[in-house]
């Protein structure tokens, strides 16, 4: 099971976001992040714990391993207003998400 | 350039059957895994079962157990998912996704269809 916290988190543009997953157990660094805008399908920002997938911007980083992880936006831009989902990729096929984090515009 | 792309939009009547579609293209279609995952208005990503494209081996998720079916059609590069006795909490977006190839030994999913609304509704 992947735990996200905080359900909505409110930041001004520029400023820094910070959102957090954990898993009830080990993904070792099989984690991945993704982004869905209202009306759209979900979009891969990240995997492997910290790898950012083609076209994801430098100001999205991802840290983190066996249980705990992290995905940090420096300067939060008016299109990263979204819904962001973990999802552990270590159990092959089966990969569970995250029930999400709303981030919204302050 | 990878693509899929997704039927129409259904609605259904409780207890009846719908069969989505998913036509990719842009990859060689057997070399990759094809996974439907479905989103109930204003709710999360769900996970519903996978199919290998190379041989037709599935695994679904044991919620759907005996009411889903997933099959490909390699001569259009096409993957179907079969939902049946449709309830209304069915009524969900259903999301075609391929998984990645991204070096490592397990990849999440790397390209996703738009999606396909299908509504349950007496």
């Amino acid at each position: 099971v992947m735990t996200q916290s905080p359900s909505t988190l409110s930041v001004s543009p520029g400023e820094r976001a910070t959102l957090s997953c954990r898993a009830s157990q080990s993904v070792s660094s099989d984690l991945a992040w993704y982004q869905q805008k209202p009306g759209q399908a979900p979009r891969l920002l990240i995997y492997g714990a910290s790898t950012r997938a083609t076209g994801t911007p430098a100001r999205f980083s991802g840290s983190g391993s066996g249980t705990e992880f992290t995905l940090t936006i420096s300067s939060l831009q008016s299109e990263d207003f979204a819904v962001y989902y973990c999802q552990g990729h270590n159990n092959w096929p089966r990969y569970t998400f995250g029930q999400g984090t709303k981030l919204e515009i302050k | 350039q990878v693509h899929l792309v997704q039927s129409g939009p259904e609605v259904k009547k409780p207890g009846a059957s719908v069969k989505v579609s998913c036509q990719t293209s842009g990859y060689a279609f057997i070399n990759f895994g094809i996974t439907w995952v479905r989103q109930a208005p204003g709710q999360g990503l769900e996970w519903m079962g996978w199919i290998n494209p190379k041989n037709d081996d599935t695994t679904y998720e044991q919620e759907f157990q005996g009411r889903v079916t997933m099959t490909t059609d390699t001569s259009t590069s096409t993957v179907y998912m079969e939902l049946r006795n449709l309830r209304s909490d069915d009524t969900a977006v259903y999301y075609c996704a391929r998984y990645g190839d991204c070096g490592r030994i397990s990849c999440p999913f790397d390209y996703w269809g738009q999606g396909t609304l299908v509504t349950v509704s007496s």
